[in-house]
Order: structure tokens, then sequence, then C-alpha cells
């Protein structure tokens, strides 16, 4: 079956730090991948996504790049804010419809 | 648009007592799914369905109805609740389709439903 992990958290950092959270994943086909962001007692929205191979999505300063070599979609930031702080989720989709998502990376940072 | 809707926000519910999550999108997608969300597990596909009539089991489905008579509804029923319930309900919709065409396969969630069943 389908599986994405993702680097183990919680991951914190100062202000203006570099972010990178890891994302692999294992899927039959070719998925679609994506990055979510939960803030505090909301739910999940679309940070970026990437629907074929060496896609870079991007949004609010993040990036991730869909390595099929890989098989990874990792999540970067070359500056992070407080406002950042939230829990972040990869995950892939297929044609079949059904979504598999990580377990979640908790970044805090601290000012 | 108002989005995904999901009622009620919060509930309290006694072993063995039965209860329905509401899930309404107004988008007009025709994919629908629930989740739950647990701490460290991320979260894990419940029910799912691609069109009004269409539904279908996820990971954890055990203790768990739907039905879809509209496409604008997707409610979760739980039979007889247990402690192990005990968590936060996501509904989530999406448009299915071609990889170009655009908010295709993202999905959008509702604000969550936190249960606690005693």
């Amino acid at each position: 079956g389908n599986s994405v992990t993702q680097m183990e958290g919680p991951v914190t950092l100062s202000e203006e730090a570099f972010l990178t959270i890891n994302c692999t994943y294992t899927a039959t086909g070719y998925p679609s991948l994506f990055w979510y962001v939960q803030y505090p007692g909301e739910g999940l929205q679309l940070l970026l996504k990437a629907t074929k191979a060496d896609d870079k999505g991007s949004n609010k300063g993040f990036e991730a790049t869909y390595r099929k070599e890989t098989t990874s979609f990792h999540l970067e930031k070359g500056s992070v804010q407080v406002s950042d702080s939230a829990v972040y989720f990869c995950a892939l989709r297929t044609n079949a419809g059904k979504s598999t998502f990580g377990d979640g990376t908790t970044l805090t940072v601290k000012p | 648009n108002a989005g995904v809707t999901q009622t009620p926000k919060f509930q309290v519910l006694k072993t063995g007592q039965s209860m329905t999550l509401q899930c309404a999108q107004d988008m007009n997608h025709e994919y629908m799914s629930w989740y739950r969300q647990d701490p460290g597990m991320g979260l894990r596909l419940i029910h799912y369905s691609v069109g009004a009539g269409i539904t279908d089991q996820g990971e954890v489905p055990n203790g768990y109805n739907v039905s879809r008579s509209t496409t604008e509804d997707f409610p979760l029923r739980l039979l007889s609740a247990a402690p192990s319930q005990t968590s936060v309900y996501f509904c989530a919709s999406s448009y299915v389709g071609e990889r170009g065409r655009s908010g295709a396969n993202v999905l959008t969630f509702g604000a969550g439903s936190r249960l606690t069943v005693l």
C-alpha cells in the first residue's frame, strides 16, 4: 500500500533559521504530492503541491521539489518566522482518490 | 463560499451512545472523506465517497457508518461510541480529476469536531 514517512519532530528553531522537514513516500503509480499545514485549533490547509516529477511547489517562502528518483518531497524555507509555528503534514494522492498522510511534524519558532 | 462546515465542534458522549457528525460542502466537490486525528498518529482515513450514492471504507472504518445521499452532505455516524473513538474528526472534500485541473485533488478541510467518549 501507499505510505508517507516524515521526519520526526518536534522541531524547534530560532527566527530566521533555515528549515528542512524530510518526507519520503512509497506509492504505486505516479502520485501527486502535497504539504499541508495545521495551525493550532484549525483544520489542515494546503501549503503547496507538485503533480509530477521535478515539479517544484512553492508558497509563502516554502518550497518542495518532487524527486521521483529518491521518492522524496522535502519541505524547505530559508528564513522561518514565529508565525510559521504549526504542524506540517506531507501527503500523497493517487488517481484512485485516497490521500495518505504522514504523521505530521510540529515546528516551533522562537523569537 | 462557506467551504467545508462541520458540526458540532465539541461533543461529549457516554460509552454506548450513538451520534452523527455532520459535514457539508458548498463547492460541488465530488470527493468527500472523514479522517480522525490522534496524537502521534497523523490522519487516518475512516470512510470516503467519490459521489452521491457511492461510499467506501478507508483505513479505520470499524464502528463508523456513512452515507452520501447528496453531493453536499457526508454525515459520519457512530453506532455505539467507545472510549477508543475519542479523537478529533476532520471532514475533507475535493474535486477529482486531471492533475492539471486547477484545485484537482487538493483537499479542503473543515475546522474539526472534537469528540470525547467517557
